[in-house]
């Protein structure tokens, strides 16, 4: 089962533009990741933020959880062609034993034209 | 280091022969993952390992999917007898705990005919 949903699904934006995904998750976590995966391309981590940070930021990327909402947002600013890709969240879902495990997301699909 | 190493990229295969994909971890990491990728069910944790032992196999599909990891270098998924729906891309990653980051291998394209 997902735990995590991403919306929009896809997004179309021009050169320059900011992007902003969102992922809604249904359980309580430790902690919450974006993944890239360029297309025929294996899974790239972007960013872990713990679920006791409200904003983090890395070059471009800014990542927000409000985990009163279960909800986190990525944002990409000044965007690049470079950066068409599919984008991911990902939990740690609780599993009920002594390790928990990370859960994908659905995934937004982001076209940025040139 | 090389990062994850999976084989083979490509695979295509009739209805009912064995399949096996095999993964090599980055070094020094305990943890190695095997996920599914599809269009309709999205990434699927299929079963992860622990130096070496299997955890959680509670995504493996049914019967006709196994996993090993012999050593701390090498994993293999098997899936005897293979069917179409089985066609799918599947990931191997690895990493030094269950719940950070996670690093991915290009996949194993498989197509069952």
């Amino acid at each position: 089962s997902q735990q995590g949903e991403e919306d929009p699904q896809a997004l179309s934006i021009q050169e320059g533009e900011n992007a902003t995904m969102n992922c809604s998750y249904k359980t309580s976590i430790n902690n919450l990741q974006w993944y890239r995966q360029n297309s025929g391309r294996g899974l790239v981590h972007l960013i872990l933020i713990r679920s006791n940070e409200r904003e983090k930021h890395s070059g471009r990327l800014r990542v927000t959880l409000d985990t009163s909402k279960k909800s986190s947002s990525l944002l990409i600013t000044a965007s690049r062609a470079a950066d068409t890709a599919s984008y991911f969240c990902a939990t740690d879902a609780e599993t009920g034993g002594a390790t928990n495990k990370l859960i994908f997301g659905t995934g937004t699909l982001l076209a940025v034209q040139p | 280091d090389a990062g994850v190493i999976q084989s083979p990229r490509h695979e295509v295969t009739e209805m009912g022969q064995e399949v096996t994909l095999r993964c090599k971890p980055i070094s020094g990491h305990d943890y190695l993952f095997w996920y599914r990728q599809t269009m309709m069910r999205g990434l699927e944790l299929l079963i992860y390992f622990n130096n070496n032992v299997p955890i959680d196999d509670s995504g493996m599909p049914e019967d006709r999917f196994s996993a090993k990891m012999p050593n701390a270098s090498f994993s293999t998924l098997k899936i005897q007898p293979s069917e179409p729906r089985d066609s799918a891309v599947y990931f191997c990653a690895s990493s030094r705990d269950t719940t950070g980051e996670l690093f991915f291998g290009e996949g194993s394209r498989l197509t069952v005919l």
